[in-house]
């Protein structure tokens, strides 16, 4: 059974440039969340999705930050004119239930992403 | 104040002592508290879940919590240079909140 996968592993862009993280979670799982890890810093929450629907996004940045969950395929995080604090690790979960106090969460490799 | 704050280290112990980790939060509601592990360039792995104060114990991992005082503690027994990682405590509220974690090596 396949766990949680993220691609790509590793990613550079330039100042302006759009980044996309994909996330497929483990098989049936229908919840996803994303988090950021800055250097030196805990791994912060950004969004909870369910399938085609976003749950709860309070830790995801108002502007030029974006994510989906589509019926078919990955999940999406996409950023739009990247600056280079966006540099970072992203890390995907994934859990087959609401993440609610008795569920626990599965998470990716992460995707290591560099802004020049 | 952050709800959950924890030493960040780096500890460093010879194979084979005690290693405590330590955690503090701040809302007297949480009840449902984690370990995970997140090795050099990895994704966080759990380790151990605990809800209400006590013990439990898996193997050489035992997680304690004591909510009269928001304390949740790891202590890790005969430690391996394996262990070497960093470890992170969290709550489980609607969503997970993490500390920021405690970088620990384990010299043989």
């Amino acid at each position: 059974n396949a766990g949680v996968m993220q691609n790509p592993r590793h990613l550079v862009r330039r100042r302006g440039q759009e980044a996309r993280l994909r996330c497929s979670p483990m098989k049936g799982h229908s919840h996803v969340y994303w988090y950021r890890q800055l250097p030196e810093e805990g791994l912060k929450f950004m969004v909870y999705l369910q399938k085609e629907n976003i749950i709860d996004e309070s830790g995801m940045p108002k502007e030029r930050f974006s994510a989906e969950f589509p019926k078919e395929g990955p999940s999406i995080l996409r950023i739009q004119q990247v600056v280079r604090g966006d540099s970072a690790a992203y890390f995907c979960a994934s859990s087959p239930v609401a993440g609610g106090h008795t569920d626990t969460q599965y998470f990716g490799p992460g995707t290591r992403l560099t802004v020049l | 104040q952050k709800e959950v704050e924890q030493d960040p280290g780096p500890l460093s112990v010879p194979e084979g002592a005690i290693v405590s980790l330590n955690c503090t939060y701040s809302n007297s509601a949480f009840q449902y508290f984690m370990w995970y592990r997140q090795y050099s360039r990895k994704g966080p792995e759990l380790l151990m879940y605990t809800y209400s104060s006590g013990n439990k114990e898996d193997g050489r991992f035992t997680a304690q919590v004591d909510k009269s005082s928001k304390y949740i503690s790891l202590f890790i027994r005969d430690s391996q240079p394996s262990d070497s990682a960093t470890y992170l405590c969290a709550i489980n509220r609607d969503k997970v909140i993490f500390g920021p974690g405690t970088s620990l090596s384990v010299i043989p």
